[in-house]
């Protein structure tokens, strides 16, 4: 089993709805990283966070640590929100805590 | 500013050829990671420079993957007698230094295909 998982592996929605992708993980962490991957391969980091919840703009992230999950959402979602979301968690502090672990990603695709 | 460059951005090369892909990192950033990203995979980490410490190698596949970074800027990787299974495509990061909690900026990559 992936220390992390993300679910749904793909979603398909139309332009306006609310997106949530989930993202379980197995280990002790010190941060969950919400990264985002265009068609083409350029990975953009959205959100690092370690308890609680962010947001900018239309995108909102939480985490619970208690329960090892994170979500991601979109409000409004837009055509050019398609893209591959990733979700990455750091291990604790000391030794290898610069090291990322990631999901496999979920390809969101929103119709107009 | 500039952020990572990568290059090549696509390589295609023959079974048991080497190739080398080259990472520039933002300015000023000491920290320096390689992933891969296989097709229907997630991103694996390879290796990590931070400055001058030695580097954490424990992410190689095989002793056919190296890298070096001089300088603590410019980065190669290299991979000797690729292999049809090397086909990925390479990431580079770079971040500023700090004990907990850095935002990764990734380069474009280079798309590795190996026939």
């Amino acid at each position: 089993k992936n220390e992390v998982e993300q679910s749904p592996q793909n979603l398909t929605a139309q332009e306006g709805e609310f997106i949530t992708i989930n993202c379980s993980y197995s280990v002790g962490i010190s941060a969950l990283h919400w990264l985002q991957q265009h068609p083409g391969g350029g990975i953009v980091s959205l959100f690092m966070l370690s308890s609680g919840k962010k947001k900018h703009g239309r995108l909102i992230a939480t985490i619970n640590i208690q329960e090892k999950h994170s979500s991601l959402h979109i409000t409004a979602s837009h055509p050019r929100d398609s893209a591959v979301y990733i979700c990455a968690v750091r291990r604790p502090s000391g030794g290898s805590n610069y090291k990322l672990t990631f999901g496999k990603g979920t390809l969101l695709t929103v119709n107009p | 500013g500039a952020g990572v460059s990568q290059s090549p951005s696509n390589k295609v090369t023959e079974k048991g050829k080497d190739v080398e892909l080259r990472c520039d990192p933002i300015s000023g950033h000491t920290a320096l990671y390689w992933y891969r990203q296989s097709l229907g995979q997630g991103l694996e980490f390879l290796i990590y420079f931070q400055g001058n410490s030695a580097p954490d190698k424990s992410g190689l596949p095989s002793d056919r993957f190296s890298a070096e970074r001089t300088g603590g800027s410019v980065s190669t990787l290299t991979i000797q007698r690729t292999q049809q299974e090397d086909s990925a495509v390479y990431l580079c990061a770079s971040s500023e230094p700090g004990p907990m909690g850095y935002t990764q900026y990734f380069g474009p990559g280079t798309r590795l295909t190996v026939l």
